[in-house]
């Protein structure tokens, strides 16, 4: 079956330590995106990207870093510089590049709930 | 910029209820919209979509209407089960805001037997 996958489900993270989060897809999608949520405040968009080796910051990037090596991989780093990393962390994906094959709905993961030690 | 607005909740119905979810949009361009559902310690399901005005989405008895003289898209469902218990997210995706998707806060919804 196609999907998303995200690794691992619960995450456990100490003060001043950078963790990274994965996403794998096999769906054969261009565009992948990390989203994070809090209680009450919905999905906020931390970084996307819509090509292999190619992506851009979202509304919330600071602190989160993202690589995009492979079309199928788009891993997330909380790195020590987010002072507030407790959320549920999302992963998306979407057929082609946004515009060119019209507006794609987006696919999630099951999502990854990183917490502070 | 772009935004979404969806009714407060937490919303509780008894079985069989009828639903409906209040979401208002402003958009910079001509936008599609969304419905996506979340059940509990899952991510996001696309529920159903609508790319232009006057267009109905329906998906497992739910219906929304594209209504661009209200910028409005509010889900609805004739008789709610127990099962429909979830998160329900408007969110809306257009050129100006280079297609990326501009979510609401979310609505829970709470059925009852």
């Amino acid at each position: 079956d196609g999907g998303i996958t995200q690794s691992p489900k619960y995450l456990f993270r100490k003060e001043g330590q950078n963790v990274t989060l994965s996403c794998e897809q096999n769906l054969n999608h261009d565009a992948m995106y990390w989203y994070r949520q809090d209680p009450g405040q919905g999905l906020r968009l931390i970084y996307y990207s819509q090509i292999v080796n190619d992506f851009q910051k979202g509304d919330i990037a600071e602190g989160y870093s993202v690589s995009r090596e492979k079309k199928e991989s788009f891993p997330l780093t909380v790195t020590s510089a987010q002072k507030n990393p407790t959320a549920f962390y999302l992963c998306a994906s979407s057929i082609g590049r946004p515009g060119g094959a019209g507006i794609q709905p987006q696919h999630f993961g099951d999502g990854t709930r990183l917490s502070i030690l | 910029g772009d935004s979404v607005t969806q009714m407060e909740g937490p919303v509780t119905l008894s079985e069989e209820a009828f639903l409906t979810i209040n979401c208002t949009y402003t958009a910079t361009g001509y936008p599609s919209l969304f419905w996506y559902v979340q059940y509990p310690g899952e991510g996001l399901q696309l529920l159903l979509k609508a790319t232009k005005a006057d267009d109905k989405g329906s998906n497992k008895g739910f219906e929304a209407t594209y209504r661009k003289e209200t910028t409005s898209f509010h889900l609805e469902k004739g008789s709610v089960q127990v099962s429909d218990s979830a998160v329900y997210f408007c969110a809306l995706s257009d050129r100006g805001s280079n297609y990326k998707l501009t979510f609401g806060k979310g609505t829970l919804l709470t059925v009852n037997p």
